[in-house]
This record gives structure tokens, C-alpha cells and sequence, in this order.
């Protein structure tokens, strides 16, 4: 089956230390995104690639950063330097920017 | 006028009701729109395209009114199962440029 898959579904993080989150998807999209989304709140973009070896900043990538060595993956670095990291993180691809999205089933960050 | 403007709700409907939401967007020029459905605690899952003919999709019916920049879905018969947040999604910039928007959503809940 094609999809996208995110891991862990659930992540404790301590303060000052930085976690990786994974997103996979074997749906061929040559785009992939990272939104954040808070209770009761709308998907903010963090970051988003349309190529391999590319990535633009989203509207709150501070605190953020990527990578995308392959067309399939494109994992995301909560640093410790973001301030308030405790959300419900969204990974989501299509095949172009304008185009319809499908996403992940989220990871859970919670900061201890 | 905000990107993409949607009333948060909630709204509270009994089964078999028709219910209709509308999303305002503010650049005339965006070319993509879309409906998603987001369960709680869970992802956004594409619910239907909108096109400049309107479309419908079963009980769904979407529609787009450029002059006025808004976008509507009307739902018919409502079952307990359409309980849910509906997000308002357009293309941020005109063309093939440029990302996708997610409004906040409209909280939709079916009651027997």
C-alpha cells in the first residue's frame, strides 16, 4: 500500500535535547512539508522540500531544520533552541506544491 | 483579511440535517482550493477538490465563488459519522507558485 509513515507516534523530550522525527512515503511526490499544529489551532508550515537536496523555510522553521538526501524521506530536527516544541507534528506530501497533500499520522512531542 | 478565514463553530446539527460552511480567502489570484476532514487527534485527510464549476461528491457539494473569494461546502443528510473538523485549504500564492494554506477548521457536531 502507498502512504506516508511517521515515527515515533508519541515522543517524551527532554529540555536542551534535540530529537529527530521520521517521514517516509513511498507515493513517488517529489514534494514533502512539516506543519505543527497546537490545540485548537491551524497547521503552521515548518519547512518544505520540492526536490532532493532542497528545502525552504516555512513560516516558523526558527528552531527547526531538515534534511532531504532521498525522494522518500525527509526527517525533522526539533532543536533546542526551539522554545516551545510541545505539539502535534504533521509531515504531508504531494506531487507539487499546489496540488493536493496526503499526510502522515503525526507525532506526538511532549517536553518534560 | 486574514489568508484563509473560516467560522471556528462549533456547529451542532441532528442527523439528516444539511449544514453548509464558507471560507473567505484573500488573494484573488489563488488557483487551488480544497476541503480536508481532520478527526480528533488525528491527521487532515483530503475530503474533496473544489473546482470553478462547483462539484459534487455524494453528499458533499463544494463550491467556489472567485468574485466574492470564498468557498463552500454544504453537506446533506449529515450522519453521526461527518462529526468532525472541516479545514479550508487554498493556495497561498496565484498560479502553480507557492503553497498551501490550512484555515483553522469548522467544528462539525452530528448529534442523534
Amino acid at each position: 500500500d502507498g502512504g506516508i509513515t511517521q515515527s515515533p507516534k508519541y515522543l517524551f523530550r527532554k529540555e536542551g535535547q534535540n530529537v529527530t522525527l521520521s517521514c517516509e512515503q513511498n507515493l513517488n511526490h517529489d514534494a514533502m512539508y512539516w506543519y505543527r499544529q497546537d490545540p485548537g489551532q491551524g497547521l503552521r508550515l515548518i519547512y518544505y522540500s520540492q526536490i532532493v537536496n532542497d528545502f525552504q523555510k516555512g513560516d516558523i522553521a526558527e528552531g527547526y531544520s531538515v534534511s532531504r538526501e532521498k525522494k522518500e524521506s525527509f526527517p525533522l530536527t526539533v532543536t533546542s533552541a526551539q522554545k516551545n516544541p510541545t505539539a502535534f507534528y504533521l509531515c504531508a506530501s504531494s506531487t507539487g506544491t499546489v496540488n493536493e497533500q496526503f499526510f502522515g499520522p503525526g507525532t506526538r512531542l511532549t517536553v518534560l | 483579511r486574514k489568508e484563509v478565514e473560516q467560522d471556528p463553530g462549533p456547529f451542532n446539527v441532528p442527523e439528516g440535517a444539511t449544514v453548509a460552511f464558507n471560507c473567505t480567502y484573500s488573494n484573488s489570484a489563488s488557483q487551488s482550493f480544497f476541503w480536508y476532514r481532520q478527526d480528533c487527534r488525528k491527521e487532515p485527510k483530503l475530503l474533496m477538490s473544489v473546482y470553478s464549476s462547483g462539484n459534487e461528491d455524494g453528499r458533499f457539494t463544494a463550491q467556489l465563488n472567485r468574485a466574492s473569494q470564498y468557498i463552500s461546502l454544504l453537506i446533506r443528510d449529515s450522519k453521526l459519522s461527518d462529526s468532525a473538523t472541516y479545514l479550508c485549504v487554498v493556495n497561498r500564492y496565484g498560479g502553480s507558485q507557492g503553497n498551501l494554506i490550512f484555515g483553522k477548521g469548522t467544528k462539525l457536531s452530528v448529534k442523534p
